[in-house]
């Protein structure tokens, strides 16, 4: 059974760091390209990174380039997500999904909650 | 980059069908056939039920189908059933590895 599990979240003041962890089963890890997708409260989905299996192709949405950082560690079948500089509207729960076929994210974790705030 | 636009609600009755919008721009949906769409009940994950516009991942009901035209691209679930309510979003590829979503549509079968 493919698993996801994301943790690393928690609560932090604006400016501050945060790393989150991403840890797979249950397939082929370092054959699979690995996204972060965030959610803030009450919105929509917006995708936010994403690493492909060697880690040569790496790419970021515009609101976070230069802040955040992901990266993967195929013999502890994780990723991460380096966040830095973090503002209020980063708030939001991130999940880590799994590349599907079309450009579709076919497995998701259950996600860990990100509150930016004073 | 754009959020796709998707109706904040939807609803029908059990038995009945309903279609959900996405509507995007000649430089996303318009552009490609890399459509998916995900069901979210209350603080659970996403679960992809259609992918490359139309496709169905193994142990998604046919009540499920996607379709597009134009710059819209659209979810219609058939036969409605209670298990349904639940948000969904649309996503799509929009160039230059980029993926942009909808803002989701709240399902409620009445």
């Amino acid at each position: 059974e493919v698993q996801l599990v994301e943790s690393g979240g928690g609560l932090v003041k604006p400016g501050g760091s945060l790393r989150l962890s991403c840890a797979a089963s249950g397939f082929s890890f370092s054959t699979y390209s690995i996204n972060w997708v965030r959610q803030a409260p009450g919105k929509g989905l917006q995708w936010v990174s994403s690493i492909n299996s060697r880690s040569n192709y790496i790419y970021y949405a515009d609101s976070v380039k230069g802040r955040f950082t992901i990266s993967r560690d195929n013999a502890k079948n994780s990723a991460y997500l380096q966040m830095n500089s973090l503002r209020v509207e980063d708030t939001a729960v991130y999940f880590c999904a799994r590349d599907g076929a079309g450009w579709s994210r076919d497995y998701w974790g259950q996600g860990t909650l990100v509150t930016v705030s004073s | 980059q754009s959020a796709l636009t998707q109706p904040p609600s939807a609803s029908g009755s059990p038995g009945q069908s309903v279609t959900i919008s996405c509507t995007g721009t000649s430089s996303d949906v318009g552009a490609y056939k890399y459509v998916s769409w995900y069901q979210q009940h209350p603080g659970k994950a996403p679960k992809l039920m259609i992918y490359e516009v139309s496709k169905r991942p193994s142990g998604v009901p046919d009540r499920f189908s996607g379709s597009k035209s134009g710059n819209t691209a659209s979810l219609t679930v058939s036969g409605l059933q209670a298990e349904d309510e639940a948000d969904y979003h649309c996503s799509s590829y929009a160039g230059s590895n980029n993926l942009v979503f909808g803002g989701g549509t709240k399902l409620t079968v009445l």
